[in-house]
């Protein structure tokens, strides 16, 4: 049975950094392609990052790009979204989610991430 | 980016009845284009891959069509548990963007 847990979540305040995981299990993670989509409180849902295979390419979205960082330890069948200079408009629940061909198949049940003083 | 027009926002439709759910893509997206239903409090989960094809296990009461840049997600004899709501997703270039949402509840 395919498994993603989320965690590291929490409380956070504006410009902090924090640090998401994700274990992955029930298949063979280096074989997928990775991601994580966010869902602001009540809001609709936005992609924020990819990682291929092999952690070799990375794609994000404008807003997070060059404050999170995607990455993947395949040996330990880990996703990780480091989150840096953290804003309030990046509260949101986090989502893993296992990328099959064009659409995501799999996903975790979320953490939450709260960014306020 | 590619926009992803979803229409309606939200719908109040009876037992039985047939719903139409409709993205629109701002670009061409060929048949990169896949469907999910999220409950409250759950996380989202795969119903129509690559525009029509039905995801394991997802009843086949749901179906997925396209038209030109219209990608529909039909429900047939809607029953209580198809309540929630409903995303599309394109997946043709990066930014990958969702649709609004739709949420379907039962009058």
């Amino acid at each position: 049975e395919v498994q993603l847990v989320e965690s590291g979540g929490g409380l956070v305040q504006p410009g902090r950094s924090m640090k998401l995981s994700c274990a992955a299990s029930g298949f063979t993670f280096s074989s997928f392609p990775m991601a994580w989509v966010r869902q602001a409180p009540t809001k609709g849902l936005e992609w924020v990052a990819t990682i291929s295979t092999s952690g070799g390419s990375t794609y994000y979205r404008d807003s997070v790009k060059g404050r999170f960082t995607i990455s993947r330890d395949n040996a330990k069948s880990t996703l990780y979204l480091q989150m840096n200079s953290l804003r309030s408009e990046d509260t949101a629940t986090y989502y893993c989610t296992r990328r099959d061909g064009y659409c995501f198949d799999y996903w975790g049940q979320g953490v939450m991430v709260t960014v306020s003083s | 980016d590619i926009q992803m027009t979803q229409s309606p926002s939200s719908m109040s439709v009876s037992l039985g009845d047939r719903v139409t759910i409709t993205c629109r893509a701002s670009q061409d997206i060929g048949n990169y284009l896949s469907w999910y239903q999220q409950k409250p409090e759950k996380s989202p989960k795969l119903m129509i891959y690559g525009a029509t094809n039905l995801e394991d296990g997802v009843p086949s009461r749901f179906s997925g069509s396209r038209s030109g840049s219209d990608y529909s997600l039909t429900i047939n004899n809607l029953e209580s548990e198809d309540t929630g709501i409903y995303f599309c997703l394109q997946h043709k270039q990066y930014p990958l963007t969702f649709g609004s949402g739709t949420k379907l509840e039962i009058k």
